[in-house]
């Protein structure tokens, strides 16, 4: 069974670009997640997508946004890209509910914003 | 709301000694607790977790917790620690009593010293 997958694994762009991050859960999973990692910061909860439907978000600007499609993959966008977004984007599928189950995560997107 | 503290960003520990790494919850409803560990450019993966039932968890690669309630915390124990055991390790927290987020903590790296 493939794992949670990421791509692309790494990303370089400049301030003010954009940039879209793709995640695609293990099959069966309907819940994906996305977390935001810097060192010191540990993961932040960026939102959750159960269904196509954004369940829960987190304490970011309205420059994060995401969606799911039909087939439970999922995708993040970072418009107007900052210094301060440089991170580690990692996403995250279960089954149905993360809030109890194991969350399976994928190795992430490394994105250097200069 | 909840959150996680893991007061210790780096623990050094010589090899087959004893390990424990702390993690301090705050919610206001009852909790769910988890471990995940992240090895160098990896994504995490789960080492146990706590719903429900006996207070003590064991965990995959010879790890346990205690979640102890009256001190809202769940920390991490080893008896005995591998080279293979440097990691980063997360402290997560999710509450009962409908959909919750999953908040993590900032991280604890382990260091083991040969």
């Amino acid at each position: 069974k493939a794992g949670v997958t990421q791509t692309p694994r790494y990303l370089i762009k400049t301030r003010g670009q954009q940039v879209t991050l793709s995640c695609s859960p293990i099959s069966g999973h309907r819940s994906v997640s996305w977390y935001q990692q810097t060192p010191g910061q540990g993961l932040q909860f960026l939102f959750e997508y159960f269904s196509e439907t954004q369940r829960n978000k987190g304490n970011f600007p309205g420059r994060f946004s995401g969606r799911q499609f039909s087939n439970s993959r999922s995708e993040m966008n970072v418009s107007t890209l900052e210094l301060g977004d440089s991170a580690l984007y990692l996403c995250a599928s279960s089954l149905v509910e993360p809030t109890n189950e194991k969350l399976f995560f994928g190795s992430g997107t490394q994105l250097s914003v200069l | 709301a909840q959150s996680v503290t893991q007061l210790d960003s780096q623990v050094p520990v010589f090899e087959e000694a004893p390990v424990e790494l702390r993690c301090n919850y705050s919610s206001s409803v009852s909790v769910y607790l988890f471990w995940y560990v992240q090895y160098p450019n990896q994504g995490l993966q789960l080492l146990l977790k706590y719903l429900s039932g006996s207070t003590l968890v064991k965990g995959i690669n010879g790890f346990e917790a205690e979640f102890n309630k009256s001190q809202t915390s769940f920390h991490l124990r080893k008896p005995s620690v591998h080279i293979s055991d440097t990691a980063e390790y997360f402290c997560a927290v999710s509450s009962s009593g409908g959909y919750q987020k999953v908040t993590f903590g900032t991280g604890t790296k382990l260091q083991v010293i040969p």
